[in-house]
């Protein structure tokens, strides 16, 4: 499979603990985004990376979020201190000029 | 602030049924406009990508159009069949380096058999 992976697919935790998740983009593809996506809505931009490079994070992007993509290859999106309000669907997108390729998802689950 | 609205928000119809769902967003400079299908609890399956210099762009029963200077995109559905219901969404891309994309909310397809 070719396409983009993200890892995992669901996770369930509890409050305040941390979570991280995995994506790889298509082997390619120097563009990388995060998006995250409740119920009923359409999906938001969070941090876009450029090869290794993170070059624009979004407002909803708060202190305990952190991305990072080492070599510009996979990347990770960690959330600390995990809250109720971040259960939702993390999806991950790469592109390398046009069109964006979007992976299944994480959805997240804070109980 | 790019901002993009779908109506409607929800939409059933009888199996073979042509259709139509509405994309309009309030910014025109944009670098395309894309097309998604999302079935319930997965990931984005792109439709139909538009490139701002472009009109419009067919995949099978699928036709796209793009109206830039009064910023508005649809999607024409033809013969419509009940594996055609999920969720449509609509992206504008931005011209800027970033190119991040601004969703809508989607409009959810049901057709009945």
């Amino acid at each position: 499979d070719t396409g983009v992976s993200q890892d995992p697919r669901h996770k369930i935790t509890k409050r305040g603990q941390n979570v991280t998740f995995r994506c790889d983009p298509i082997s390619e593809h120097n563009r990388l985004y995060w998006y995250r996506q409740t119920l009923g809505q359409g999906p938001e931009f969070l941090t876009y990376f450029q090869n290794e490079a993170q070059l624009e994070k979004s407002r909803l992007l708060s202190d305990r979020f952190s991305a990072e993509r080492p070599k510009g290859s996979f990347s990770t999106l960690e959330i600390q201190r995990t809250e109720q309000g971040d259960s939702a669907m993390y999806l991950c997108a790469s592109s390398l000029v046009r069109e964006q390729y979007f992976g299944p998802g994480t959805r997240l689950t804070v109980t | 602030k790019q901002e993009v609205t779908q109506i409607p928000a929800a939409l059933s119809v009888p199996e073979g049924e042509n259709l139509v769902l509405n994309c309009s967003f309030t910014d025109s400079a944009i670098y395309n406009l894309q097309w998604f299908r999302q079935d319930p609890g997965k990931g984005l399956t792109s439709l139909l990508l538009i490139q701002s210099s472009q009109r419009e762009q067919t995949s099978g029963r699928l036709n796209a159009s793009l109206d830039k200077s009064s910023g508005r995109s649809t999607l024409y559905i033809a013969a419509s069949q009940p594996g055609d219901s999920a969720t449509y969404l609509c992206a504008v891309r931005e011209m800027t380096n970033a190119g991040k994309s601004t969703f809508g909310d989607g409009t959810t397809l049901t057709v009945k058999p």
